[in-house]
């Protein structure tokens, strides 16, 4: 079955960049569009945006566009989201789901922290 | 932007049943449907139902989903102690070309 596997906890300053791995196993890499969901301490689910690993379509949220860059590998079938200009609002749990019509896989999360 | 509307907290008894709502417009949850996620604190969501009223395969039949115009529910019935979490609702919304979600029922079992 599909297994999303993303890379460990991120300690960034403010300003800096982070660049976070989301590695797929057990389907088609190319067939499916990945999408990232954030998670702010306490709060609830955010759409970041999403790519499409075959040809490296792109769509982001409205608030994250400028400072979120997906880009996919389809020779190591992993996908990454980087983000730059890191504030303190960005500290929060980033997923990487699975999506065709609906996110049926998800990864484990990786827990950025902005912090001086 | 705009997302899904539910309300933060349900709680009912154990082996009561609940249903949980999520109200969205014609954009999204009346386009092409919506999701329901289930998230224990700590871990990743976790699908539940998709379409409006399918199941994934390994869900148990205790959580069924329906729709009614712009809204979709998700009904749990048996309620046990392992099903107190938070459930989003997701829906793709066609006017602001993105996903949006719910803002999270937190479901307690008493």
């Amino acid at each position: 079955q599909a297994q999303l596997v993303q890379s460990g906890s991120e300690v960034k300053p403010p300003g800096a960049s982070v660049k976070v791995s989301c590695k797929a196993s057990g389907y088609s890499f190319t067939s499916y569009f990945m999408q990232w969901v954030r998670q702010a301490p306490g709060q609830g689910l955010e759409w970041v945006g999403l790519i499409h690993p075959s040809g490296g379509h792109t769509n982001y949220a409205q608030k994250f566009r400028g400072s979120v860059t997906f880009t996919a590998d389809t020779s190591t079938n992993t996908v990454y989201m980087e983000v730059s200009g890191l504030r303190f609002e960005d500290t929060a749990v980033y997923y990487c789901a699975r999506e065709l019509g609906t996110m049926d896989s998800w990864g484990q999360g990786t827990l950025v922290t902005v912090s001086s | 932007q705009a997302g899904l509307t539910q309300p933060p907290s349900v709680s009912k008894d154990l082996r009561q049943t609940a249903t949980l709502t999520c109200n969205g417009t014609s954009n999204n949850v009346g386009y092409l449907g919506a999701s329901w996620l289930q998230q224990h604190q700590g871990h990743p969501p976790k699908l539940l139902a998709y379409r409006d009223a399918s199941r994934p395969s390994g869900i148990s039949e205790r959580f069924s989903a329906s729709k009614s115009g712009n809204a979709v529910f998700l009904t749990i019935t048996g309620l046990q102690a392992e099903d107190e979490a938070d459930y989003y609702c997701s829906a793709w919304d066609s006017s602001l070309n993105a996903w949006v979600f719910g803002g999270g029922t937190k479901l307690t079992v008493l």
